[in-house]
């Protein structure tokens, strides 16, 4: 069955970097983009952006272009989200997604089960 | 970017209720609308996909319908099982968007 399986929670300090995973299993990993999804502590979701994983080519939504860095590495399946220079409203649970394509269109159809990323001095 | 508005922003019902919820996008997305579920403390997960779809394994009392600027999700006869919050997602143009958000609570 398809698995999203994602890191560990993590505690920095500002200004610090992180880096989370997302080991995928169950699928033919390049045959899916991995969408990231940030939601801040009683929010919303908010799309990132995404990565092929065929190419590694990233696109990143508005506001999370320069400290943020989608990459993978096909060999063991997985993909990651890095953050530097950390502030505490980095401070959210990040998801990572398979995204399918359908008819024309993506839906994100599993999700990883979050990292909580924890930003505070 | 697509805003993507979703009404209510809460709700309560009792169990065997039918329930509707809302979503509106600021331009026609046309069918490429897509709606999660969230229960607290867990990962969100599809229910509906092309804005009528039903994900496989999700029970037949959720339904949807809409295109263009208007959609709408139904849950009926509403479970305890389905106390969540409910967002809708567009995937018409890169950046996806969700809609806020609907709590459904149940009484």
């Amino acid at each position: 069955q398809v698995q999203l399986v994602q890191s560990g929670s993590e505690v920095k300090k500002p200004g610090a970097s992180v880096k989370v995973s997302c080991t995928a299993s169950g699928y033919t990993f390049t045959s899916h983009p991995v969408s990231w999804v940030r939601q801040a502590p009683g929010e919303g979701l908010e799309w990132m952006g995404w990565i092929n994983t065929n190419t590694g080519n990233p696109t990143y939504a508005q506001g999370f272009t320069g400290r943020f860095v989608f990459s993978v590495d096909t060999s063991v399946s997985t993909a990651f989200l890095q953050i530097s220079s950390l502030k505490a409203e980095d401070t959210a649970m990040y998801y990572c997604t398979r995204d399918y394509y359908f008819s024309g269109f993506y839906y994100m159809d599993y999700w990883g089960h979050g990292t909580l990323v924890t930003v505070s001095s | 970017d697509i805003q993507m508005t979703q009404s209510p922003s809460s709700l309560s019902a009792f169990v065997g209720d039918s329930v509707t919820i809302t979503c509106r996008a600021s331009q026609s997305v046309t069918k490429y609308l897509n709606w999660y579920q969230q229960k607290p403390g867990k990962a969100p997960k599809v229910l509906i996909y092309v804005a009528s779809s039903l994900q496989s394994g999700v029970p037949s009392r959720f339904t949807a319908s809409g295109s263009g600027t208007d959609f709408t999700l139904t849950i009926s006869s509403l479970q305890p099982e389905d106390s969540a919050t409910y967002y809708c997602q567009q995937s018409f143009t890169t950046p996806w968007t969700f809609g806020q958000g609907t709590k459904v609570e149940i009484k």
